[in-house]
């Protein structure tokens, strides 16, 4: 059973315009959300994060957004630009983030348009 | 620091034979996690470190899988007879927890991985 759902495989904008890209949860215990990077052949990096007290968090061009009660976040990228071409995960802990073991979802490919 | 270094990038092995995977974490990181990543899905979590302890497994680390971090540095990850389910990325991550200056941010650093293939 999948407790991170990200049911777009692949998304494509246009560079400049906004990207959004969603994820879905079902396990209620998670209290710590990550959105994860990742190139061909290379690990995932690290991107932004949230904690569940909070409804948004925001580094730069990339925001993260949480709806608890809809157990739904989403990362925004503006504006998008073409090194953001990628494959983004979703991440989640259930206990205080990067503590334990984290629960990723299948993740979305990003492909910015020129 | 060059980050987090893993070795080999590349590894084909016949079904049967055993192999083992070396990850040096960042060198001031507690933490060392395994993760293990399959075509078209995400990484899943296998095993993490704190220093030397194993703290936790996850139920997908078979009785042919063993990690061991003995000096609380470098972490190596064994399989044993290997499969060809078991054909793969493993990655290996590393973070520092416990400092209060570094509570706004819980994101691992990954290595580049390790792609083991049995044939």
């Amino acid at each position: 059973d999948q407790q991170v759902k990200q049911n777009s495989p692949s998304l494509s904008v246009q560079e400049g315009r906004i990207s959004i890209l969603n994820c879905d949860y079902t396990n209620s215990m998670f209290d710590y959300f990550l959105w994860y990077k990742k190139y061909p052949a290379e690990g995932p990096t690290f991107l932004i994060s949230i904690s569940s007290i909070k409804d948004k968090n925001e580094d730069g061009r990339f925001t993260v957004f949480l709806n608890k009660s809809a157990k739904h976040l989403s990362l925004h990228i503006v504006p998008s630009q073409p090194g953001d071409s990628a494959v983004y995960f979703c991440a989640a802990s259930a206990r205080g983030g990067g503590a334990d073991g984290l629960t990723f979802g299948k993740g979305t490919h990003l492909i910015i348009q020129p | 620091d060059t980050g987090v270094s893993q070795n080999p990038r590349h590894k084909i092995t016949k079904r049967g034979q055993n192999v083992t995977f070396r990850c040096d974490p960042i060198s001031e990181h507690n933490r060392l996690y395994w993760y293990r990543q399959t075509l078209g899905q995400g990484p899943e979590f296998l095993t993490y470190f704190q220093n030397e302890a194993q703290l936790e497994k996850s139920r997908l680390l078979s009785d042919r899988f063993s990690a061991e971090r003995p000096k609380g540095s470098f972490s190596t990850l064994e399989i044993q007879r290997t499969e060809q389910g078991d054909s793969a990325m493993y990655l290996c991550a590393s973070s520092l927890v416990g400092s209060p200056q570094i509570r706004q941010n819980y994101g691992y650093t990954f290595g580049s991985g390790t792609r083991l293939t049995v044939v």
